[in-house]
């Protein structure tokens, strides 16, 4: 089944514990990206990748971290984590970027 | 100005019923126009791309007009199944991959 895999779904963590929230798909598409949502902002870019080794910046990137370095994984590290991260997470991946995207199906960090 | 701007809702309509949703863009060099429909705590999916010549897929109609810069979503014969948020999505950026969302115009159809 052609999906986006993000993992975790749900963590609970203590502010200043790196994490890693991973994400993986498995239809060989060349862009990936993380997004944030938060009541009353909407959903906002953080990180976006159109190939292997190439990234860039979002909208709302300070704080996170992301890598590139094989096509099907686009993992997001948050070095320090802070409670004003505690959001909902999306990945998703696309062939191109004139084409839509598709969404995993959300990691729920909180962070205390 | 929100760079992607829609009309929040809620939008209560009975069952059966047209509905519209419109969304206006800021950045006139963006290319790639998409619809995708939210339900409560879940991922986005994407219902439609949205071409200048206008799309339909069953009940749903998107259209583009880039002169003014919005967006439409046409919904017919509403089912109660069709309640959830949509959201107008802009590529900003000619075509690379950086995505923005609008607010979400959120729809409930009732019995």
């Amino acid at each position: 089944e052609a999906q986006v895999t993000q993992n975790p779904r749900y963590l609970i963590t203590v502010t200043g514990k790196k994490l890693t929230v991973t994400c993986s798909q498995n239809m060989n598409h060349e862009y990936m990206s993380w997004y944030r949502q938060d009541p009353g902002l909407g959903l906002r870019q953080i990180y976006y990748s159109m190939n292997v080794e190439v990234t860039d910046k979002g909208d709302v990137p300070e704080g996170y971290k992301v890598s590139r370095k094989e096509k099907r994984n686009f993992p997001l590290i948050l070095e320090s984590p802070s409670p004003n991260q505690t959001s909902l997470y999306f990945c998703a991946s696309s062939p191109q970027g004139r084409f839509g995207y598709t969404f995993g199906s959300g990691t729920r960090l909180t962070v205390v | 100005r929100k760079e992607v701007e829609q009309d929040p809702g809620p939008f209560n309509v009975p069952e059966g019923a047209t509905v519209a949703f419109n969304c206006t863009y800021s950045n006139s060099a963006s290319q790639s126009f998409f619809w995708y429909r939210q339900d409560c705590r879940k991922e986005p999916k994407l219902l439609m791309s949205v071409y200048s010549s206008g799309n339909e897929d069953g009940r749903f109609t998107a259209q583009l007009n880039r002169a003014s810069q919005y967006i439409s979503l046409l919904i017919r014969d509403s089912k109660l199944s069709d309640s959830a948020t949509y959201l107008c999505v802009v590529n900003d950026i000619g075509n690379t991959g950086k995505l923005i969302f609008g607010q979400g115009t959120t729809l409930q159809v009732k019995p």
